[in-house]
């Protein structure tokens, strides 16, 4: 069954900073993988997506993620942190070129220090 | 264009009542899914309609069933309401069925049950 592990539930970084948000999957077969942002109060916005093409995929809002089948990761990440990047991030899973329903991971928290 | 709507934006109830939610799409998205956050639980996936019908279900018990009208709006019903059933839920539309294409995510519907 496909899962999603995002490792640190809580990542605090400067203003300026790099952001790294870990993410790590496991799927029986190829995956769709999706980073999704949440802000508060809201619902979740996509940030990015990839789909088999290009492993290094580029986001709105500055961010990128690279696929690495090898290690089964589709790390989050953006040279510069701003302060409106303070939010929830979310990395999610789905099989069968994306048919599945998608299965998230439980999310990190991210906080930007001035 | 106007967003995903979501109606009640909060909602408290007791426990045995039952409470229907409301999810207006984006217009022209023929496709709503549903989804479950919980800080314990993190967002898990309820169920996904296209064209009337349900394409997909996660694993709820049948207390939480949902529908959807011709006109794309959904409604989904949860019965016998527990303690547990607290949470945020989601709705998201998206043109076409399937995590391929990128779900647009309403503010949520806020249930509380004591």
């Amino acid at each position: 069954a496909q899962s999603v592990t995002q490792l640190g539930s809580h990542v605090s970084v400067s203003e300026g900073a790099l952001v790294l948000l870990r993410c790590n999957y496991s799927s029986s077969v190829p995956p769709y993988l999706f980073w999704y942002v949440q802000y508060p109060n809201q619902g979740l916005q996509l940030l990015l997506k990839y789909t088999s093409a290009a492993t290094l995929v580029k986001g709105i809002n500055g961010f990128e993620a690279e696929f690495k089948k090898s290690e089964t990761s589709f790390h989050l990440t953006k040279p510069s942190a701003h302060m409106s990047d303070a939010a929830e991030y979310f990395c999610a899973v789905s099989e069968n070129s994306g048919n599945t329903p998608l299965v998230f991971g439980k999310g990190t928290r991210l906080s930007v220090i001035a | 264009k106007a967003g995903v709507t979501q109606t009640p934006r909060y909602l408290i109830k007791t426990r045995g009542q039952q409470v229907t939610l409301s999810c207006s799409p984006i217009s022209g998205h023929r496709s709503v899914s549903w989804y479950q956050q919980t800080p314990g639980q993190g967002l898990q996936f309820l169920f996904e309609y296209f064209s009337e019908t349900q394409r997909n279900k996660g694993n709820f018990p049948g207390r939480f069933s949902g529908r959807q009208f011709s006109n794309s709006r959904s409604e989904m019903n949860v019965s016998t309401l527990e303690l547990g059933d607290s949470a945020l839920y989601l709705c998201a539309s998206s043109a076409a069925p399937g995590a391929y294409n990128e779900q647009f995510f309403g503010p949520g519907t806020r249930l509380t049950v004591l």
